[in-house]
């Protein structure tokens, strides 16, 4: 059973403009939210995360929102650089110092 | 700040011997490091978690005596894969995160190639 899903396997997005990653969850008790962006043949890279508490968090370019109620979460890359070209994970915990409930990740290919 | 660091980088080994990997957490104390594995084109999938001076706790079906994980202090992990066999080739990366946080920071992965 797959508490995180990433149900889209890669997203095509136009230099300069937005990128919308999405992330769905089924467990309740998942109260933080992490995304992850991950080159090939390297280990993944903190970007931004989300407390179960708010529904946005905002930093620079990378935007979190949360819908509780709807179990869903989205980053929101503005705006998307050929950079960001990359795997992006979406990440869920239940607690600090916890495991990490991983997605199945998006490859974001920005073209220029 | 939250440098994560993993030796070797890569590794080629040959089949049913013994390979060690370091984690090693650079500018903070680690109390709880965690082993991912990565096999292409699919996610992370959590292999243990261990914490500073106790025993780890390894995820159904990972077995323990295989990989053997030990964490001695707060800025080492080692993960050992015992009687390595070419289906434990794979790309294994860890974690770890310091103090009373959720984030969690990675090390750069190490390539296995058992032959």
């Amino acid at each position: 059973d797959q508490q995180v899903k990433q149900n889209s396997p890669s997203l095509s997005v136009q230099e300069g403009r937005i990128s919308i990653l999405n992330c769905d969850y089924t467990n309740s008790m998942f109260d933080y939210f992490l995304w992850y962006k991950k080159y090939p043949a390297e280990g993944p890279t903190f970007l931004i995360s989300i407390s179960s508490i708010k529904d946005k968090n905002e930093d620079g370019r990378f935007t979190v929102f949360l819908n509780k109620s709807a179990k869903h979460l989205s980053l929101h890359i503005v705006p998307s650089q050929p950079g960001d070209s990359a795997v992006y994970f979406c990440a869920a915990s239940t607690g600090a110092n916890s495991k990490l409930t991983f997605g199945k990740g998006i490859t974001l290919s920005v073209r220029p | 700040g939250a440098v994560v660091s993993q030796h070797p980088s890569w590794v080629i080994c040959k089949s049913g011997t013994s390979v060690k990997i370091e984690c090693r957490s650079l500018d903070f104390q680690a109390t709880t490091m965690f082993w991912y594995r990565q096999f292409p084109k699919q996610s992370l999938m959590l292999m243990a978690t261990s914490n500073e001076g106790s025993k780890a706790t390894y995820e159904q079906g990972v077995e323990k005596d295989k990989f053997l994980i030990n964490h001695a202090s707060l800025t080492l992990s080692t993960l050992t894969v015992t009687s390595a066999h070419p289906e434990d080739s794979s790309f294994y990366i860890c974690s770890a995160t310091g103090g009373k946080t959720y984030e969690q920071y990675f090390g750069p992965g190490t390539r296995l190639t058992v032959t």
